[in-house]
């Protein structure tokens, strides 16, 4: 398997812009994890869905960010309008059910944005 | 609320020494899971072991062995005859009835 993909790899946008990440789990897998990465907050978990439903989006900062997950394939992660605070690496990561407990988390390489 | 610490943030040992992360939790769930990732310089983190709150044996994985102590709320994680390529940072998770929480991470560096 090719393991959770995400793009694109690196973003570069200017304040005010809107920003899309992608992801796509690893085939089979029914939940998946947008987590953010920064040098203040560590890693905090933003949202998860559960057979593409959205469970807990407690973690998610603010109305400017939107996640959707159409299909057991992909998921996107919003923001906008996007702020120089927003910069971070997006990790995306998927497992098995969750009916046991946290599962192993497989992660993508990340998306590292940078908003200007 | 559940809390995991990491108070080393970084260490650098010379290759082919032991070292040990330490890694100590908080929860008030009866069951929980321990979780060890490595995130190596390229970014991507890596799972590295699961236990859950059952199971107090200790485990050992080629160089790699994790010492978990209830009494202590500890899940310890030793790297023994470390080599370059150990050279990441690695992060502590827990999960009980809350999302999975992770430490801020240990920085380890291993000098050839």
């Amino acid at each position: 398997d090719a393991g959770v993909i995400q793009s694109p790899r690196h973003e570069v946008t200017e304040m005010g812009q809107e920003v899309t990440l992608r992801c796509k789990p690893i085939s089979g897998h029914n939940s998946l994890f947008w987590y953010r990465q920064t040098m203040m907050r560590g890693l905090e978990l933003l949202i998860y869905f559960n057979n593409n439903v959205p469970i807990d989006d407690s973690g998610m900062p603010e109305d400017r960010f939107s996640a959707k997950m159409p299909n057991a394939s992909f998921s996107t992660l919003k923001i906008q309008p996007s702020e120089p605070r927003d910069s971070a690496v997006y990790f995306c990561a998927s497992s098995l059910d969750l009916d046991e407990g946290y599962q192993k988390l497989f992660f993508g390489s990340g998306t590292q944005l940078s908003v200007l | 609320a559940q809390k995991v610490t990491q108070a080393q943030t970084e260490i650098s040992v010379v290759e082919k020494e032991d070292v040990t992360l330490d890694c100590v939790y908080e929860t008030r769930d009866t069951t929980y899971y321990l979780f060890w990732y490595k995130q190596p310089p390229s970014g991507e983190l890596v799972f590295l072991i699961r236990r859950n709150s059952f199971d107090e044996q200790n485990e050992i994985s080629g160089r790699y062995s994790w010492n978990f102590q209830k009494s202590t709320s500890s899940f310890n994680f030793t790297i023994t005859a470390s080599q370059v390529v150990d050279s990441a940072v690695y992060f502590c998770a827990l999960s009980g009835n809350e999302k999975l929480t992770f430490g801020t991470g240990t920085r380890l560096t291993i000098i050839p």
